[in-house]
């Protein structure tokens, strides 16, 4: 099946500063890529929603000058958490879909990014 | 408000048993209805999907029974086993480019 990585594997960074989260579809072109984080025993919460070439839709309460999404190219978006604070810290999981595959509806998962804002 | 509502939060199977997940769904333009299994610390994976022109889908242990009407679907694992122990989760979505909306997740363990 179809494989997204994402980088890096988990962050642990001061409260103030910025994190970038790499979210790459590995063996297709993803016309979408989705962002969710999920705190420990939840499900996942959508944040935004992003197309290549264009700005990324952002769920009710997300913060998009917080939660910058870059969707530059087929295979790579990227998240980056700005001025990170203590109540950043979550696991953060992108996805990615391609239209043009079987229907276009399967998404496909990262593993995931745990971030720890000290 | 809570499109897809799961349920069990969690359960407990013992090895060999047949574990049940239910979910229910509020909006009647869904047409896809996939499960994820999630392990601590990893992505979710796609287990089994189906779509309402079909009331059932087997792949392996794994089967979905779903009833359009009652709108309901459900994950049923035959012969459970302890590697089969993680979380859940249904989700639905309309077949196109919207996002999938996931229930809340059941944590599952099967004990030997």
């Amino acid at each position: 099946g179809a494989v997204v990585s994402q980088h890096p594997s988990w962050v642990i960074c001061k409260s103030g500063t910025s994190v970038k989260i790499e979210c790459r579809s590995l063996d297709f072109q993803a016309t979408t890529m989705f962002w969710y984080r999920q705190f420990p025993k939840q499900s996942l919460m959508l944040m935004a929603t992003s197309n290549e070439g264009s700005k990324a839709t952002y769920e009710q309460g997300v913060e998009k000058d917080k939660f910058l999404i870059n969707h530059a190219s087929l295979t790579l978006s990227t998240l980056t958490v700005t001025s990170a604070h203590p109540e950043d810290s979550s696991f953060y999981i992108c996805s990615a879909r391609d239209l043009g595959l079987a229907g276009g509806n399967e998404q496909f998962f990262g593993p995931g990014t745990r971030l720890t804002v000290l | 408000q809570q499109q897809v509502k799961q349920s069990p939060q969690s359960l407990i199977v013992q090895k060999g048993g047949i574990s049940i997940i239910n979910c229910a769904y509020e909006n009647t333009a869904f047409d896809y209805f996939p499960w994820y299994q999630q392990f601590p610390g990893k992505g979710p994976a796609l287990l089994i999907a189906i779509r309402p022109d079909v009331s059932e889908k087997k792949e392996g242990r794994f089967t979905i029974s779903f009833n359009k009407s009652a709108k309901q679907f459900s994950l049923h694992i035959m012969d459970s086993q302890p590697g089969d122990s993680a979380t859940y989760f249904c989700a639905a979505s309309i077949i196109g480019n919207t996002p999938l909306v996931f229930g809340k997740g059941t944590r599952l363990s099967v004990i030997a």
